[in-house]
């Protein structure tokens, strides 16, 4: 089973500025099946990226993923009152679905 | 508008059983694969099972394999899952979710819904 890691656990941040969060696999992810989610308290996690860097349908540029193999960022170009969250990555190539255990994005 | 709407959570004591629902509307159920996927309280998310569009190939994440049973019916576009021997670690928020893309069975998931909870406990 491929085990993600993400970090920070949680970061602190004004609105307007970057924000960059890791997610590392410990074996590589097949064809870059690596997405991202967003997930606000009460709420369904929403789809921001798949294939690592694809946007998902509705998703603004200020969210961009990159990465490949073990190594993958999320990336939110100035972040909004509403991009504090929850973000959760997740593989989806090989012994079925695995999720990260999440970076929460506050208000600093 | 697509939508997944889940059913048939709710209280269970430990070695019970419980059979949950989740309603598809506004696109073409058979032509993609589902999976469920859990959050226990103040947790992150847990992939749980999923299920080819045909539903002739079912997986399932080893926490619950032997327990649980994913099927569907696409005459009804339903998927379900059905839990058995529960434990108290299965408490949880259980979503049903869709993959993003047609036919392919690993897939992103672009569709959740609300989630039911089911709380295991005596």
């Amino acid at each position: 089973e491929i085990v993600l890691t993400q970090s920070p656990g949680t970061l602190s941040l004004s609105p307007g500025e970057r924000a960059t969060l890791s997610c590392r696999a410990s074996q590589s992810v097949s064809s870059s099946y690596l997405a991202w989610y967003q997930q606000k308290p009460g709420q369904a996690p929403r789809l921001l990226i798949y294939g690592a860097s694809s946007r998902a349908t509705g998703i603004p540029d200020r969210f961009s993923g990159s990465g490949s193999g073990t190594d993958f960022t999320l990336t939110i170009s100035r972040l909004e009152p509403e991009d504090f969250a929850v973000y959760y990555c997740q593989q989806y190539g090989s012994s079925g679905w695995t999720f990260g255990q999440g970076t929460k994005v506050e208000i600093k | 508008e697509v939508q997944l709407v889940e059913s048939g959570g709710g209280l269970v004591q430990p070695g019970g059983s419980l059979r949950l629902s989740c309603a598809a509307s506004g696109f073409t159920f058979s032509s993609y694969a589902m999976s469920w996927v859990r959050q226990a309280p103040g947790k992150g998310l847990e992939w749980v099972s999923a299920i080819s569009g045909s539903g002739g190939s079912t997986y399932y994440a080893d926490s619950v394999k032997g327990r649980f049973t994913i099927s569907r019916d696409n005459s009804k576009n339903t998927l379900y899952l059905q839990m058995n021997s529960l434990r108290a670690e299965d408490t949880a928020v259980y979503y049903c979710a869709k993959a993003d893309q047609p036919i392919r069975f690993l897939g992103a998931f672009d569709i959740w819904g609300q989630g039911t909870m089911v709380t295991v406990s005596s």
